[in-house]
């Protein structure tokens, strides 16, 4: 049972633009959500979060919108740059402590 | 400065031998965990510790072992190993339990044949 979803494998956008990366969740338990950022060969490294408790929240040119009705919340990067290509995971956690990852999105910008 | 690090970066072995994964991290962090991502890309945790003690464990086979000889180390120990095992697996850590954060190590592919 899939909890965390990310239905787009990979996203190409042109440099300048907005990526936008997609997430649903099934689990209405779950109160904190996260972006992790990869390139091959690494370990995910931690982008940006957001509570349950709010919308939205921005970090420079990254921005995470959070639908709670909806079950649904999206990674916003403007200006997309090349050195954002990577793979995007979205997690999700509730009082268990516990991350529960997504596929992840393999982003491409293009020069 | 490498924050949180695993050693071996790949291990090829063969079925039914037993190998060891370690991870190390020099952030002072309380929790650290261990994450199995198979060839769907799946990121699974495996376990978490917070300060040496056990305080997840899913369902995850008891040829697998946790050991954590002090709150920076966190060893993974398989046993009798199997085809299905071969997969990335990850170490990270995190300030305390609480803290939703985490640093992952670079990840350790290993390759059952």
């Amino acid at each position: 049972d899939q909890q965390v979803k990310q239905n787009s494998p990979s996203l190409s956008v042109q440099e300048g633009r907005i990526s936008i990366l997609n997430c649903d969740y099934t689990n209405s338990m779950f109160d904190y959500f996260l972006w992790y950022k990869k390139y091959p060969a690494e370990g995910p490294t931690f982008l940006i979060s957001i509570s349950s408790i709010k919308d939205k929240n921005e970090d420079g040119r990254f921005t995470v919108f959070l639908n709670k009705s909806a079950k649904h919340l999206s990674l916003h990067i403007v200006p997309s740059q090349p050195g954002d290509s990577a793979v995007y995971f979205c997690a999700a956690s509730g009082r268990t402590y516990k991350y529960i990852f997504g596929t992840g999105t393999r982003l491409k910008v293009l020069a | 400065d490498t924050a949180v690090s695993q050693t071996p970066k790949y291990l090829v072995t063969q079925m039914g031998n037993d190998k060891s994964i370690k991870c190390e991290q020099n952030l002072g962090h309380d929790t650290m965990y261990w994450y199995k991502q198979d060839s769907k890309k799946f990121l699974k945790i495996m376990f978490s510790y917070n300060n040496k003690e056990l305080i997840i464990n899913e369902t995850v086979p008891n040829r697998f072992s946790p050991k954590s000889p002090d709150k920076a180390h966190l060893n993974l120990h398989i046993n009798s190993l199997e085809l299905g095992d071969s997969a990335v697996y990850f170490c990270a850590s995190s300030p305390t339990v609480v803290t939703y954060e985490q640093y992952f190590g670079p990840g350790t592919r290993l390759t059952v044949t």
